[in-house]
């Protein structure tokens, strides 16, 4: 699997956006960028993935650079509820090859 | 829809005690998976199941067995419960397989709540 780095923490303020980025510089080309997210105690939840393209849905934006090598998850309107851990993880996304592996992921603390 | 389901929340043993933990899920996924999270890390995957009937060791499956003989169903058991094995334990089940109107990506995994487990 291609390693993923993310930075350990970071802080934002409530209601502008929230931008994760995640370096992947040995993803292979069928390997997709997957990002979860794990509130205070809870089972980590699936936010959004993508292989080449921008991908948005009603969480998140994923912008993937066009060497792949690294994205970054924008949460555009962060909100007090969007504290969390940030995991990053990149992937083969097909049916034989469905695990996951979560890093240490990045703390994102969301300030009023 | 209840999704991802487990019990026990809470649980403490006594080292050398055995338990099971269920998970079960009624979302007909044909995959189910059991994780463990210490303090600080990331999830680590012990035992996985790609269908009824089958089951293969994960990461760390040292101490664990599963069992799933229902789709829906997957337990985790510990027969010689240990310190080492306080954590909190994750169910998730994922890929609802052919015919479920839905295009899932094979890797959005639904979690469950959590089982939160203190060996003394």
């Amino acid at each position: 699997d291609a390693k993923t780095t993310q930075p350990p923490s970071m802080d934002c303020a409530e209601g502008r956006a929230a931008n994760l980025p995640c370096n992947h510089s040995t993803i292979s080309g069928n390997e997709y960028v997957y990002w979860y997210r794990q509130i205070h105690s809870q089972g980590p939840q699936y936010i959004i993935h993508g292989l080449k393209n921008n991908e948005t849905n009603e969480m998140a934006s994923l912008i993937i650079t066009e060497d792949r090598k690294s994205s970054t998850l924008i949460l555009p309107h962060a909100t007090l509820r969007d504290t969390a851990v940030y995991y990053c993880i990149v992937r083969v996304g097909v049916k034989d090859d469905y695990k996951l592996s979560f890093g240490a992921g990045t703390t994102v603390t969301v300030r009023a | 829809n209840a999704g991802v389901t487990q019990t026990p929340k809470f649980r403490v043993l006594k080292t050398g005690q055995s338990m099971t933990l269920l998970c079960a899920q009624d979302m007909n996924h044909e995959y189910m998976y059991w994780y463990r999270q210490d303090p600080g890390m990331g999830l680590r995957l012990i035992h996985y199941s790609v269908g009824e009937g089958t089951t293969a060791k994960g990461e760390v499956p040292d101490g664990y067995n599963v069992s799933r003989l229902k789709k829906q169903n997957f337990l985790l058991g510990l027969e010689s419960a240990a310190p080492s094995q306080t954590s909190v334990y994750f169910c998730a089940s994922s890929y609802p397989g052919l015919g479920s109107g839905r295009g899932y990506p094979y890797n959005e995994q639904f979690f469950g709540p959590g089982t939160r487990l203190t060996v003394l």
